[in-house]
């Protein structure tokens, strides 16, 4: 099956500083890749559609210049969470949707973040 | 606005029984998903569920859509403890192109 690999797994870093977390497609090509954040015992909040070779498109309420989204190529798109502050500390998944097929969205394992 | 309700919210049961994990949305949708999430990991795609009557079955869970009432049901039967996770409906709107909106959750815990 289609395998999405995120890295970090796991990030701590100081408040202030920014983090870039990478989200891959292994084994297929992903013109779209979504952003989630879960907060503990939560559900998925989608903050940001990522579409290769364009702007990413951002939900309502989620900082565009805090949360740096780029989707440099077909099987890459990265997230950078920058100035973050303690409240940014939460989970966070990223998915893909293979380019021959909309069907389904492929979740990476998470990066969870954690900011002191 | 698509919103996607569950429940209950969190279910105890006790090994051997039966139980149904409520998925009800508020507008038209496409395609409706049923993932599994254990504690500290990401989502794992349970069912796909397509059309008006659409019935998938994997084991112990079995999946249903009934469009015209916008409701999914997943069933769990003769449960196991291996089944205890948290289990989240999502659903691809008609209007929302490739975007999930998801369900609350359902934190299963599954006790002998």
């Amino acid at each position: 099956g289609a395998v999405v690999s995120q890295h970090p797994s796991r990030v701590i870093c100081k408040s202030g500083t920014s983090v870039k977390i990478e989200c891959r497609s292994l084994d297929f090509q992903a013109t779209t890749m979504f952003w989630y954040r879960q907060f503990p015992k939560q559900s998925l909040m989608l903050m940001a559609t990522s579409n290769e070779g364009s702007k990413a498109t951002y939900e309502q309420g989620v900082e565009k210049d805090k949360f740096l989204i780029n989707h440099a190529s077909l099987t890459l798109s990265t997230l950078t969470v920058t100035s973050a502050h303690p409240e940014d500390s939460s989970f966070y998944i990223c998915s893909a949707r293979d380019r021959g097929q909309r069907l389904e969205q492929y979740f990476g394992p998470g990066t969870r973040l954690t900011v002191t | 606005e698509l919103k996607v309700e569950q429940n209950p919210l969190f279910l105890s049961m006790q090994e051997g029984k039966n139980y149904t994990i409520y998925c009800n949305y508020s507008t038209t949708s496409d395609r409706l998903y049923w993932y599994r999430q254990d504690p500290g990991k990401s989502l794992e795609s349970l069912f796909v569920l397509l059309s008006n009557g659409a019935v998938k079955q994997e084991g112990r869970l079995m999946a249903s859509l009934d469009t015209k009432a916008r409701l999914s049901t997943l069933h769990i039967t003769a449960a196991v403890h291996d089944l205890s996770a948290t289990y989240f409906c999502a659903v691809d709107g008609k209007s929302s192109g490739d975007k999930l909106t998801f369900g609350t959750g359902t934190r299963l815990a599954v006790r002998p």
